[in-house]
């Protein structure tokens, strides 16, 4: 079975300051890999995706993610953290047939110091 | 485009009472999922539907919780005699084909009391 593993429960980083947010995964087959940001009371917002193609994937709101499939992993960069990004981070891998599934890490959230 | 509607966004239930989530999906999309967010923790995939067809119900617990995705109408999850064990928040999301970009609604937040 899928499994995903955040390590860190929380980060404090300050505003200005590069971000990197880990991601393990555990999968059999071919991952797809997202990343989802939660702000507090509200829904998950899709940031970016890994299907195939170019490891390096661009995101929104300027994060951007890189696939390594030698170290199972799929880790969230932002080279300069605002004060909105403070939020909880949510790495998924899609399983079943066609990647329908997702199987959630524990989340990862974010405090961002002036 | 309107994108996922949940509603009720907050629900109270005593033990024992039914309660009932709805989810409309985004216009164009047929597929429905929904998660459970329990407290402090990460989200959980409970079932898979198409309309009117459950297609994977592997996280669903096998007592008290039923879903259904009709051909007019939200999805709902039902949630019979709850328990306190069953304060969380509710997670639908949709995507427009079998492929794998899925979007979420607000969710709802259950809480019994």
């Amino acid at each position: 079975a899928q499994s995903v593993t955040q390590p860190d429960i929380h980060i404090t980083v300050s505003e200005g300051a590069s971000l990197e947010l880990r991601c393990n995964y555990s999968y059999g087959a071919t991952p797809y890999l997202f990343w989802y940001v939660q702000s507090p009371g509200q829904g998950l917002q899709l940031l970016l995706k890994y299907f195939s193609g170019d490891t390096l994937v661009q995101g929104i709101k300027g994060f951007e993610a890189e696939f390594k499939r030698s170290q199972s992993s799929f880790n969230l960069r932002k080279p300069s953290v605002h004060w909105s990004d403070a939020a909880e981070y949510f790495c998924a891998v899609g399983a079943g047939a066609a990647g329908n599934k997702l199987t959630f890490g524990g989340g990862t959230r974010v405090l961002v110091k002036p | 485009n309107a994108g996922v509607m949940q509603n009720p966004r907050h629900l109270v239930r005593r033990r024992g009472q039914e309660a009932r989530l709805r989810c409309s999906p985004m216009k164009g999309h047929s597929h429905v999922y929904w998660y459970r967010q329990l407290p402090e923790e990460g989200l959980k995939f409970m079932v898979y539907l198409q309309k009117e067809n459950i297609i994977d119900e592997s996280g669903m617990p096998k007592e008290r919780f039923s879903a259904e995705f009709p051909k007019e109408g939200p999805s709902i999850l039902r949630i019979q005699q709850v328990v306190r064990g069953d304060s969380a928040a509710y997670f639908c999301a949709s995507s427009a084909t079998q492929v794998y970009e899925q979007y979420f609604g607000p969710g709802t937040r259950l809480t019994v009391t």
